[in-house]
């Protein structure tokens, strides 16, 4: 059974940075890619920052890039998201997602982790 | 900046028929944005519903349906039911390793 636990999530002030995990489990974690989706209070969802595939390739929203970097640990079986010079504008509960073999689609979800940008 | 849109809401009947479209703001939808649809209930976690534009996740029921519908994606769903009613949202691959998500639908049966 494909688990997604991610933790790391809390409160921060403005300009702070927190540093998000995702444990997966059930499998092959190196063999997909893996991506970051947030969605802010009473907003939708928001693609934020992935591995497109099991390779190295990543990319991330414009809105974040510069401030947050996606990495792996395939030792680990976890993927993470650095975020640093957070902003109000960030506050959301930040899913991790494990795509799809072969098509670009999301496949099983995490139950988020919140992130609280205030001062 | 690409806009992926969907309508806010929409309101069906009890055993009823929708048609919930994702579109692009500049151009047409097209399987090569590999859509692809997800459902969320309030402080849920999404789940998924269908992707590669027509294929059912494990488990979806076949009144769920993904098509291109001239230039947008859509999500049909036939005999709609009480717990049908929840968030829909879709997504397109950009290319790249990029996605971008629609507004999501509020979808009321009623």
């Amino acid at each position: 059974e494909v688990q997604l636990l991610e933790s790391g999530g809390g409160w921060v002030q403005p300009g702070g940075s927190l540093r998000l995990s995702c444990a997966a489990s059930g499998f092959t974690f190196s063999d997909y890619g893996m991506s970051w989706v947030r969605q802010g209070p009473g907003k939708g969802l928001e693609w934020v920052s992935g591995f497109k595939d099991s390779g190295g390739t990543t990319n991330n929203l414009d809105s974040v890039k510069g401030r947050f970097t996606i990495s792996r640990d395939t030792s680990k079986n976890t993927l993470y998201l650095q975020m640093n010079s957070l902003r109000a504008e960030d506050t959301a509960v930040y899913y991790c997602a494990k795509h799809r073999g072969g098509v670009y689609a999301f496949g099983y979800w995490g139950q988020g982790t919140l992130v609280t940008v205030s001062s | 900046q690409t806009v992926v849109t969907q309508e806010p809401s929409f309101s069906v009947s009890p055993g009823g028929t929708v048609t919930l479209t994702c579109g692009l703001s500049s151009g047409s939808v097209s399987t090569n944005h590999y859509p692809s649809w997800y459902h969320q209930t309030p402080g849920q976690a999404p789940r998924t519903l269908i992707y590669n534009t027509d294929t059912r996740s494990s488990g979806v029921p076949d009144r769920f349906s993904g098509s291109i519908l001239g230039n947008k994606a859509a999500l049909t769903i036939t005999g709609a039911q009480a717990d049908d009613e929840c968030d829909y949202y879709c997504v397109l691959y950009m290319g790249s390793g990029i996605w971008v998500f629609g507004g999501g639908t509020k979808l009321t049966v009623l």
